[in-house]
């Protein structure tokens, strides 16, 4: 069955620090991945997505690029701010429609200090 | 665009009663929505699945007698969880997919459930 692994947390940074999460998969065939990410009281949103091999997502400074020779998609951001501290989940789907399952990565608490 | 209402976003009980949650789609029309488990410092775990006017289906080891979803229209999916005891006592979050944004899930703030 499908699976995601992402870096045990909880992450804590200093202001404009330079951010990793990575974030391995394994599914049977070939996913799209998300980043989603969750403030405290929210519910989550979606961060970024990248469909296909080699295509990479961006959003607010966040970056991801699907790797499929790794089954990567790490999460990477040049500097963080004190804003980004949540709770950050990688996810995969393997079908294309709005029926289609996700499945979770254990999830990511960043905590970034001024 | 794409919000998803949650309600209530926290409630306690005693064991043996029964406790609605519901998940709208405040300005779009959901085709499908899911609802999940997230226990503490874990990840998301799928119970359900339920297109409008159809029967929800559940993951393998759900109760759906004990887990009941009911999916009236397109803006409101119900999860209640009957005769609720401790070992209910979870963050439940619910989700909405739209049409037009295939597999994207748009999700409510969650529901935290004690049960006494």
């Amino acid at each position: 069955g499908n699976s995601v692994t992402q870096m045990e947390g909880p992450v804590t940074l200093s202001e404009e620090a330079f951010l990793t999460i990575n974030c391995t998969y394994t599914a049977t065939g070939y996913p799209s991945l998300f980043w989603y990410v969750q403030y405290p009281g929210e519910g989550l949103q979606l961060l970024l997505k990248a469909t296909k091999a080699d295509d990479k997502g961006s959003n607010k400074g966040f970056e991801a690029t699907y790797r499929k020779e790794t089954t990567s998609f790490h999460l990477e951001k040049g500097s963080v701010q004190v804003s980004d501290s949540a709770v950050y989940f990688c996810a995969l789907s393997e079908g294309e429609t709005s029926g289609s399952r996700l499945t979770f990565g254990e999830g990511t608490q960043l905590t970034v200090n001024p | 665009g794409a919000v998803v209402s949650q309600h209530p976003s926290w409630v306690i009980c005693k064991s043996g009663t029964s406790v609605k949650i519901e998940c709208r789609s405040l300005d779009f029309q959901a085709t499908t929505m899911f609802w999940y488990r997230q226990f503490p410092k874990q990840s998301l775990m799928l119970m359900a699945t339920s297109n409008e006017g159809s029967k929800a289906t559940y993951e393998q080891g759900v109760e759906k007698d004990k887990f009941l979803i009911n999916h009236a229209s397109l803006t409101l999916s119900t999860l209640t969880v009957t005769s609720a005891h401790p070992e209910d006592s979870s963050f439940y979050i619910c989700s909405a997919g739209l049409a037009r944004a295939k597999n994207i899930q748009y999700f409510g703030a969650g529901t935290r459930l004690s049960v006494l």
